[in-house]
């Protein structure tokens, strides 16, 4: 069965750092990628999602993310982070023989104004 | 207007009772799960449901029974309710399980145990 891991469980930044969590998967064969963000107190949202193509992929709010095969990696970043980035961050992969994501523990990323 | 909408968002308890959470979405969509995330943010599949039908049920204890009624409604009934089982339950549903499409999220219902 296929496993994600995000290595950073908390990450603290101030306004204008750059960002990049860190997601990376075990599975061997072809997988989608999704990342979710869950800002305070509301629901799960998908941000961003690679099935094939460019693998560098475009995000709603200025978020990316590059999927790098070789490495079983699609890390997530932003140049520039804002306050209202605070939130939970997840990484999900879906491989081939399954549609039903699996998530990763989650990155909790905070802000500073 | 909500697309998955569960109730209620909070709930405290005491061991024991027995409790359930609704869980309705309004998008159309075929399929609709329940995850747990735990105290560490994993997120788990519980189960899943596609047209009212049983598709998966992961290593569950069986004092969580799933109803669904209509497509567009997936309860949860707890039984005999634990200590261990205070955690965060979210309500998603997505298109079709046979597609890639992104799961829609609840907003979450956060179970405590007393």
């Amino acid at each position: 069965a296929q496993s994600v891991s995000q290595h950073n469980h908390h990450v603290i930044l101030s306004e204008a750092a750059s960002l990049e969590l860190g997601c990376n998967y075990s599975y061997g064969g072809t997988v989608n990628l999704f990342w979710y963000v869950q800002y305070p107190g509301q629901h799960l949202q998908l941000l961003l999602k690679y099935f094939s193509g460019d693998p560098l992929v475009k995000g709603i709010k200025g978020f990316e993310a590059e999927f790098i095969k070789s490495k079983f990696s699609f890390n997530l970043r932003k140049p520039s982070v804002q306050w209202s980035d605070t939130a939970e961050y997840f990484c999900a992969v879906t491989t081939g023989g399954s549609y039903i994501p699996t998530f990763g523990r989650g990155t909790s990323l905070i802000v500073h104004p | 207007d909500t697309a998955v909408s569960q109730t209620p968002k909070y709930l405290v308890t005491q061991m024991g009772n027995d409790k359930s959470i609704k869980c309705e979405q309004n998008l159309g969509h075929d399929t609709m799960y329940w995850y747990k995330q735990d105290s560490k943010k994993f997120l788990k599949i519980m189960f899943s449901y596609n047209n009212k039908e049983l598709i998966i049920n992961e290593t569950v204890p069986n004092r969580f029974s799933p109803k669904s009624p209509d497509k567009a409604h997936l309860n949860l009934h707890i039984n005999s309710l634990e200590l261990g089982d205070s955690a965060v339950y979210f309500c998603a549903s997505s298109p079709s399980m046979y597609s890639n499409q992104p799961q829609h999220f609840g907003d979450g219902t956060r179970l405590s145990i007393l």
